[in-house]
């Protein structure tokens, strides 16, 4: 099974900082098979980023992705209160499909 | 508009079995996977496995295989999970979502069922 080991675990930040997100692959994926997703408390959780870079439906344009290989982040150009949340990465590569550990993201 | 609709709430006692179930809407139910995701309270996801509804073909994750049954009814657009001999590491929320067959990403998911073990 690919482990996804995500970095940080949490975050604080302050509103309008910029903060990002790493996830470390154990085998190399393929960069169309690597996504994000923002969770909420008592929420499912939603698709930010699909295919390491591209942004899902009504993402603003202060969440991106980048990276290839065995290497990605996940970046917020400017938090806002409304993006406090965990975030995770998942492969879509290989079966077993796996996600991160989590990445929860707190305001100042 | 997709819609997956899941079965609500659950309390069950330790050594018994419970099927949830999923309703799809708003699109060819069997032209997607539907996928099943486990999280424990205050926990990460865990992919369980998917089914193909178009043939009933599954893959599980290999802790899932011999606690988790996938099954589908094209006639009623329905997916079901149905977990076995449970334990209290079972109690969790579970999600059913669906991904296209060649890419596995989620954009649409269940509202999750929780399942609490409990004599």
């Amino acid at each position: 099974a690919i482990v996804l080991n995500q970095s940080p675990s949490s975050i604080v930040a302050s509103q309008g900082e910029k903060v990002t997100i790493t996830c470390r692959a154990s085998s190399s994926i393929s960069s169309n098979y690597l996504h994000w997703y923002q969770q909420k408390p008592g929420a499912f959780p939603k698709l930010v980023i699909y295919s390491t870079s591209y942004r899902a439906s009504g993402i603003p344009s202060r969440f991106s992705g980048s990276g290839s290989g065995t290497s990605y982040s996940f970046t917020i150009s400017r938090v806002e209160a409304e993006d406090v949340a965990t975030y995770y990465c998942q492969q879509g590569s290989s079966n077993p499909l796996t996600f991160g550990s989590g990445t929860k993201l707190e305001i100042k | 508009e997709v819609l997956l609709q899941q079965s609500g709430a659950e309390l069950v006692r330790p050594g018994s079995s419970v099927k949830i179930s999923c309703k799809a809407s708003g699109y060819t139910f069997t032209d997607y996977y539907m996928h099943w995701v486990k999280q424990r309270p205050e926990q990460g996801l865990v992919w369980i496995g998917r089914i193909n509804p178009a043939n009933g073909n599954t893959v599980y994750a290999e802790k899932f295989k011999s606690k988790a049954t996938l099954t589908a009814d094209k006639s009623s657009n329905t997916a079901y999970m149905q977990l076995s001999s449970l334990t209290s590491e079972d109690t969790a929320t579970y999600f059913c979502t669906r991904s296209t067959l060649s890419h596995r990403w989620f954009a649409y998911w269940g509202q999750g069922t929780l399942v609490t073990v409990s004599s």
